[in-house]
């Protein structure tokens, strides 16, 4: 079973659309976690962390369930520019290891 | 400006050769890493350096190796390259607080393709 995973879609939305990414982690004394975008051919970059308590950036909310070992995005409202891969990371103890999911894919249309 | 930089950006190369692969940040960090990205999209650690010291060193063939000849600078050196070694090789780097969240900054990467 893989440590992080998530469903790869892709979710095809039309602008405007509500979208959620779930994402499941098997190990328990996982720290911290992350939601990272990647554009097609780009690097990796930080989206948004994940709190306990949910967080919310703008039209992003993350959501932590420690004790389903789960994670949310949700994205509201969502523009053309939203179209990406989007990264479900843990950081497990020690040395900030991170782990990534294999993404989801996003792809907003007109 | 750029924060986390990489080359070459693409190496097309035959089975068999020695290539390296350079990154550099200057961002101040104290730690770098290695990714993997194949191509099925799966990002996966290689190496971490700590102030110069290898802390994460995940299964990679010995044919791997990081050097890292100051905090700003991580290479990848690898020896008799295999087809199946092609893929994208990402550097990152972030600064390192024991128990705390930490954001890595990676660089554009570098597309590796050994025919």
């Amino acid at each position: 079973r893989k440590e992080v995973e998530q469903d790869p879609g892709p979710f095809n939305v039309p602008e405007g659309a509500t979208v959620a990414f779930n994402c499941t982690y098997s190990n328990s004394a996982s720290q911290s976690f992350f939601w990272y975008r990647q554009d097609c051919r780009k690097e990796p970059k930080l989206l948004m962390s994940v709190y306990s308590s949910g967080n919310e950036d703008g039209r992003f909310t993350a959501q932590l369930n420690r004790a389903s070992q789960y994670i949310s995005l949700l994205i509201r409202d969502s523009k053309l520019s939203d179209s990406a891969t989007y990264l479900c990371v843990i950081q497990n103890t020690g040395f900030q290891k991170l782990v990534f999911g294999t993404g989801t894919r996003l792809l907003v249309s007109p | 400006d750029t924060a986390v930089s990489q080359t070459p950006k693409y190496l097309v190369t035959q089975m068999g050769n020695d290539k390296s692969i350079k990154c550099e940040q200057n961002l101040g960090h104290d730690t770098m890493y290695w990714y993997k990205q194949d191509s099925k999209k799966f990002l996966k650690i290689m190496f971490s350096y700590n102030n110069k010291e290898l802390i994460i060193n995940e299964t990679v063939p010995n044919r791997f190796s990081p050097k890292s000849p100051d905090k700003a600078h991580l290479n990848l050196h690898i020896n008799s390259l295999e087809l199946g070694d092609s893929a994208v090789y990402f550097c990152a780097s972030s600064q390192f607080t024991r128990g705390q969240k930490q954001t890595q900054y990676f660089g554009p990467g570098t597309r590796l393709l050994v025919l």
